[in-house]
């Protein structure tokens, strides 16, 4: 069973439509994040949640919103895609006991054209 | 300046050879963790093992142990016996203090195991 899970797994989209990708959690935890990820940049902060209704931006927001109107769904969405937006986009939570580790899904892969 | 800095864009190494990573840090917040993540060409990212800025020992986890030198800001994966399960991308990641706005990710090392 998936602590968390992503939907949708991929998608293609055209250039200047809005698209909502959802990051959904099992585990009651307090912390959600977004990453993208992109040849030769690692990983990067989009936007995170610090709680129901509690989000701020990360490294590369521009272009991007968020929501999180309960604990177990963050919401990512693009009002307007653009082809700089093609990527593979990450969610991952955590909460803060102990380890402070950092769960991943598996990943949403958007193509904009 | 870049945060987590991995030299190694790619790395061929023979089977059963062990292997070391190689990941450099840079923050002034005293509290912090460093972590590997494996991540094959499924795509999807797997935890190998963490280490704490406080912690005394290198963390080991199975045939994974990172290197840390605290003082040379760095945490070097090393991976003994290699195997051809191995091969994969592999991020170094850090978070700074509570660690709640997320991890610092580098721009991760191809590892490529060889039979």
């Amino acid at each position: 069973d998936a602590g968390i899970t992503q939907s949708p797994r991929h998608k293609v989209t055209e250039t200047g439509t809005p698209v909502t990708l959802r990051c959904h959690q099992t585990e009651n935890h307090r912390y959600m994040y977004w990453y993208r990820q992109d040849p030769g940049h690692g990983l990067r902060l989009i936007h995170y949640s610090y709680g129901v209704k509690d989000t701020d931006k990360g490294e590369v927001s521009d272009g991007y919103s968020v929501s999180r109107s309960k604990t177990e769904d963050f919401l990512l969405t693009l009002e307007s895609a653009t082809s700089s937006q093609t990527s593979v986009y990450f969610c991952a939570i955590s909460e803060f006991q102990g380890f402070d580790g950092y769960t991943f899904g598996s990943g949403t892969r958007l193509t904009v054209v | 300046a870049q945060k987590i800095t991995q030299t190694q864009p790619g790395m061929f190494v023979q089977e059963k050879e062990a292997v070391t990573l190689d990941c450099t840090y840079d923050t002034s917040d005293p509290s912090y963790g460093l972590f590997w993540y494996k991540q094959p060409s499924s795509g999807e990212m797997i935890f190998l093992i963490y280490q704490g800025s406080y912690d005394q020992q290198n963390a080991t986890e199975g045939r994974y142990s990172l290197n840390f030198q605290k003082a040379r800001k760095s945490a070097n994966l090393v991976i003994s016996a290699s195997q051809l399960g191995d091969s994969a991308m592999y991020f170094c990641a850090m978070r700074e203090g509570r660690g709640a706005d997320g991890l610092t990710f580098g721009k991760g090392t191809h590892l490529i195991i060889q039979p």
